[in-house]
């Protein structure tokens, strides 16, 4: 299957410092990527759906200010964490689909984020 | 709206015996379906899709419209199994899909 790539695997910031994850899709062009934040032992909530070339699009609740995604090429998408603080730690997922709605969605290793 | 309902935080069975997590939805029309399932320390990943009708690692789903299921079944558990299982259908308009919150499997020797 198709292969979707997280960078860092994990990172460890100081608060009030921002973090910047990349979520790249290695041989497929993802129009659009998923941007998912699991808590320990918990399903994954959905953050914001990125589109490439345009505004991502944030699910209720989530600050946009505060979660910045950037989608800037068919093959990567970027989640800041800005001004982090430690209710922030958390894994945070990327996913990535092809065009057609009824295709499988192909994930990320994740992203574990400790904020100190 | 869209939604999935899986019941069960916690199903835990015996190595061999029969395995079924429960999975129900909303949706307004025909949905597709899938399942993914999340070894420990690994990535999501798809496991089964309704339109693909097979059966992956002894794991079969029939979606029922009637009663807006497609619970996940397996006749003998094996201890490999032990993971989460997240029952997921595309949100209507969008690429997003929609997820369960999901139900951990363990099997005991």
């Amino acid at each position: 299957g198709a292969v979707v790539s997280q960078h860092p695997s994990w990172v460890i910031c100081k608060s009030g410092t921002s973090v910047k994850i990349e979520c790249r899709s290695l041989d497929f062009q993802a129009t659009t990527m998923f941007w998912y934040r699991q808590f320990p032992k918990q399903s994954l909530m959905l953050m914001a759906t990125s589109n490439e070339g345009s505004k991502a699009t944030y699910e209720q609740g989530v600050e946009k200010d505060k979660f910045l995604i950037n989608h800037a090429s068919l093959t990567l998408s970027t989640l800041t964490v800005t001004s982090a603080h430690p209710e922030d730690s958390s894994f945070y997922i990327c996913s990535a689909r092809f065009e057609d709605m009824n295709t499988e969605a192909f994930f990320g290793q994740g992203t574990r984020l400790t904020v100190v | 709206a869209q939604r999935v309902t899986q019941p069960e935080k916690l199903l835990s069975v015996f190595k061999g015996a029969p395995v079924e997590l429960k999975c129900n939805y909303s949706y307004s029309g025909s949905p597709e379906l899938f399942w993914y399932v999340q070894y420990s320390r690994q990535r999501l990943q798809l496991l089964l899709r309704h339109i693909s009708r097979e059966s992956i690692k002894g794991f079969t789903a029939d979606l029922n419209k009637g009663e807006t299921s497609f619970h996940l079944k397996k006749p003998f558990a094996q201890e490999e199994d032990s993971a989460m299982y997240y029952c997921a259908l595309p949100h209507t308009g969008f690429q997003k899909l929609v997820f369960g919150t999901g139900t951990r499997l363990l099997v005991s020797p």
